[in-house]
């Protein structure tokens, strides 16, 4: 069955190190997303790709990057994890762009920066 | 730009009684607008969504939701709850006209007890 992955599922790092999260998707799709979940914020968007090579600021991208050079994947990366970055990201697909196609989440990894 | 409001953080019910989350958005342009359900530890997942026609979306598990175009409001109900109902639940609403990101509500904690 296709699916969405993401590793790992949990992730304790120190101020100051470089992480990066995957994200795999076995669907073809060619919009890929990334969120951070937080405690009376819901789901904000990070960053996201419409496909290979295109990727686009979300309303919170301060301090991360991705970068998309296949399908199927779509890594976070945090150049310099800071404390106020621990939460829970999701990475989320679609198959279109159009605002009617449903995004299909992975499981979340959990992030813990100290 | 969008945003989402859910008022309710937390919705106590006891099982089988009905239940309403309740969402309110605002928006300069017309909106899709969607509901997903987070169980415990897992990622998101679509219950329903309104895109046109009939203001009353009927969705997976039970749920329904009716779209109110004059108060903004897109409001989650289910006539009889269950213990695997359990979870939290987003609204969340795309534009129309804006490709396929999402801005989500800050979520609903429902709780069904005995």
């Amino acid at each position: 069955d296709a699916e969405i992955t993401q590793s790992p599922r949990h992730k304790i790092t120190e101020t100051g190190r470089q992480v990066t999260l995957a994200c795999h998707q076995t669907w073809n799709h060619n919009n890929m997303f990334w969120y951070r979940q937080d405690l009376g914020h819901g789901l904000r968007l990070i960053h996201y790709s419409y496909g290979v090579q295109d990727t686009n600021k979300g309303e919170v991208s301060d301090g991360y990057s991705v970068s998309r050079s296949n399908t199927e994947d779509l890594p976070l990366t945090l150049e310099s994890a800071a404390s106020s970055q621990t939460s829970v990201y999701f990475c989320a697909s679609s198959k279109g762009t159009s605002a009617t196609d449903t995004q299909y989440f992975g499981p979340g990894t959990r992030l813990t920066v100290l | 730009a969008q945003s989402v409001t859910q008022l309710d953080s937390q919705v106590p019910v006891f099982e089988e009684a009905p239940v309403e989350l309740r969402c309110n958005y605002s928006s300069s342009v017309s909106v899709y607008l969607f509901w997903y359900v987070q169980y415990p530890n897992q990622g998101l997942q679509l219950l329903l969504k309104y895109l046109s026609g009939s203001t009353l979306v009927k969705g997976i598990n039970g749920f329904e939701a009716e779209f109110n175009k004059s108060q903004t409001s897109f409001h989650l109900r289910k006539p009889s709850v269950h213990i695997s109902d359990t979870a939290e639940y987003f609204c969340a609403v795309s534009d129309t006209g804006g490709g396929n990101k999402l801005t989500f509500g800050t979520g609903t904690q429902l709780k069904v007890e005995l």
